[in-house]
């Protein structure tokens, strides 16, 4: 069965430090990677995927991200968190078949304090 | 923000009686999809349509039914809602046929509450 792991409920992190949030993710073939954030009572906004190419993407508001295809991981990352990043990311995977549906992690909850 | 409007943002129903939400888009997108939204569960696919008339099931469609008249309408019907059902409820859109873009964006969501 396809399925996206994000191991960590939570993450706690001091403002100014760098964040990881993991991702794993079990899907034949070459799918597409993405994270997106949720704020609470808002729908989920894009912050940014892989398709091809290098490993290491950009996002917005300063998140990246690292494919590793040999872990079949996409961790996300920031070199110095802000309070304001505290939300709630989603490692989402699409297999690319003919619904271009998107298969979600669970969820990991940022907590940047001040 | 994408132009993708979800109705009602709110709504609480009893038991056993029909529940329909919209989605409508003015993105011209020929994907839509309905998911929800759980606590340990991340979002999970209902249905989702690729085009007028064009339907399909997705991870979690049972009790659930669909339907798209139009490219930017997609509505989700709870033919007879249950406690089971209680969730947010969110409709996305997506075109990766256009090959410029293949993120989906969202709706802002519908809480739904079966009592």
């Amino acid at each position: 069965a396809q399925s996206v792991a994000q191991p960590e409920d939570q993450v706690n992190v001091a403002e100014g430090n760098p964040l990881t949030v993991k991702c794993t993710y079990s899907v034949s073939g070459n799918p597409y990677l993405f994270w997106y954030v949720q704020y609470p009572n808002r729908g989920l906004q894009f912050l940014l995927k892989y398709i091809t190419g290098d490993n290491l993407v950009k996002g917005s508001y300063g998140f990246e991200a690292e494919f590793n295809k040999s872990q079949t991981s996409f961790h996300l990352k920031k070199p110095s968190a802000l309070v304001s990043d505290s939300a709630l990311y989603f490692c989402a995977v699409s297999p690319m078949d003919s619904s271009y549906k998107l298969i979600f992690g669970s969820g990991t909850r940022l907590l940047v304090r001040p | 923000d994408a132009g993708i409007t979800q109705s009602p943002r709110h709504k609480v129903t009893e038991t056993g009686t029909p529940v329909t939400l919209r989605c409508h888009q003015t993105e011209n997108h020929r994907y839509m999809y309905w998911y929800r939204q759980d606590p340990g569960h991340g979002l999970r696919l209902i249905h989702y349509s690729y085009g007028v008339k064009d339907t399909d099931k997705g991870e979690v469609s049972d009790g659930y039914s669909v339907s798209r008249s139009k490219t930017e309408d997609f509505l989700l019907t709870l033919e007879s809602a249950t406690s089971s059902q209680t969730s947010v409820y969110f409709c996305a859109i997506s075109d990766p046929m256009r090959g410029v873009s293949t993120e989906a964006f969202f709706g802002q969501g519908t809480r739904l509450t079966v009592v």
